[in-house]
């Protein structure tokens, strides 16, 4: 089955790190940009970073520059999201996606909730 | 940085309107843009991309069209399964990097 699969949210202190995994099933992972993007509660979709096939082109939202690093594993076919620093303002579901050849995000995980709480 | 601006920001509509909802970068992005649909408590879902492309699987009453800086999505006739929120979405634009517009709440009248 073609699915994304994330993990690893939780409850963390201000200051505080998490890291997010994304599990890639169903198709050539490698040959695929992959993005999170976080949705906090009510609000709109925001783009938090992507980074290409071979994991050495990566893009972030400035919002999370230099607290966030997005990386890869092609060979266990996971995508991360590692987040230091964390903020109250980073309380969000975290979406990992697929971004298709042809445009747009394709496919969606059903997302883990992240909560910066003290 | 390109910005994204929708408008409106809700509408509710009758079961068969039309329904148009507009989505306007603040630089031209060519055709790099995407719309999704979002229902209450899922994830979002990809309808269009490449400004008029639709998605495989979605139903033909959605289209898009536009070019540059203005861009519309189009339900030809409104269901009580399209309440949602719909969102654009520009990519493959320098600086690098993904932009969603501010969402567009559409309600059953």
């Amino acid at each position: 089955e073609v699915q994304l699969v994330e993990s690893g949210g939780g409850v963390v202190q201000p200051w505080g790190s998490l890291r997010l995994s994304c599990a890639a099933s169903g198709f050539p992972f490698d040959n695929y940009w992959m993005t999170w993007v976080r949705q906090a509660p009510g609000k709109g979709l925001v783009w938090v970073a992507n980074i290409n096939q071979d994991g050495l082109v990566k893009n972030y939202v400035a919002a999370v520059e230099h607290r966030f690093s997005i990386f890869r594993d092609n060979t266990k076919n996971l995508v991360y999201l590692q987040m230091d620093h964390l903020r109250a303002e980073d309380t969000a579901i975290y979406y990992c996606a697929r971004q298709a050849d042809l445009g747009g995000l394709d496919l969606w995980g059903r997302g883990t909730a992240v909560t910066v709480s003290s | 940085d390109i910005q994204m601006t929708q408008s409106p920001s809700s509408l509710s509509a009758s079961v068969g309107d039309r329904v148009t909802i507009t989505c306007r970068a603040s630089q031209g992005i060519s055709n790099y843009l995407a719309w999704y649909q979002q229902k209450p408590g899922k994830v979002p879902k990809l309808l269009i991309y490449a400004a008029s492309t639709l998605q495989s699987g979605v139903p033909s009453r959605f289209s898009g069209s536009g070019s540059e800086t203005d861009f519309t999505l189009t339900i030809s006739s409104l269901q009580p399964e399209d309440v949602a929120t719909y969102y654009c979405q520009k990519y493959n634009t320098a600086p690098p990097g993904i932009t969603f517009g501010p969402g567009t709440k559409v309600d059953i009248k």
